[in-house]
């Protein structure tokens, strides 16, 4: 079957870096997604990551390794506005039609 | 472009009681969700729709149905709430590039099952 793990609880202080890790197990593989959501918010789509090694968007960068079935998401300057709940995906691989498969979320709370 | 719509974005139930969530998008996407996500806890799939006229049940389920009425809209629908089905409902749309899928939440419906 497929699975993630990620931590459940992160925090940190404003302005300092946070990274929040994911590691899954699928049978076939597509790619490591993140999501974020704020409290009581929808999720939104945040990274993707085909290919080993780092994007970067803004303050946030994925990281991806393929070899280690692992992958974390890195928060820099973080603000307070950064605190919600940031969930790690995988795409189904018995669904050719796509469906994601969801890590339980890590919360971030961003402390002053 | 108004993305994902849900209505209602909040509803009380008694017991027995039924209800329909409305779910429509306006991307044109194929495949269409609806999740459960109880408080402190990740999002739980409990039905999905690869394309129109087609759906298939997720890993929650039991207590609903659903309606993939056309292209843009997918309901659920509760045939007799029960208080375990108190919980934020979100409804999705996704758009597959290539292996990338991308999922489009709307706001969400907050039932609350008495």
């Amino acid at each position: 079957g497929q699975s993630l793990e990620q931590p459940s609880e992160v925090t940190a202080v404003e302005g300092a870096i946070v990274q929040i890790n994911c590691t899954y197990q699928t049978s076939g593989f597509y790619g490591l997604s993140w999501y974020q959501q704020h409290d009581g918010g929808a999720p939104t789509f945040l990274s993707y990551n085909a290919l080993d090694g780092l994007e970067e968007t803004g303050r946030f960068s994925s990281f991806l390794s393929r070899s280690d079935s692992y992958g974390y998401l890195l928060l820099q300057e973080l603000q307070m506005k950064d605190s919600a709940s940031y969930f790690c995906a995988v795409r189904d691989p018995w669904n050719q039609g796509g469906k994601l498969i969801f890590g339980q979320g890590t919360e971030l709370s961003v402390k002053p | 472009n108004a993305g994902v719509t849900q209505n209602p974005k909040f509803q009380v139930l008694k017991t027995g009681q039924s209800m329909t969530l409305q779910c429509a998008q306006d991307m044109n996407h194929n495949s269409m969700y609806w999740y459960r996500q109880d408080p402190g806890m990740g999002l739980r799939l409990i039905y999905y729709s690869a394309s129109e006229g087609t759906t298939d049940k997720g890993e929650v389920p039991n207590g609903y149905n659903v309606s993939r009425l056309n292209k843009r809209e997918f309901s659920l629908r509760l045939e007799s709430a029960a208080p375990s089905q108190t919980s934020v409902y979100f409804c999705a749309s996704s758009r597959l590039a290539g292996d990338q899928e991308t999922q489009y939440f709307g706001p969400g419906t907050r039932l609350l099952v008495l």
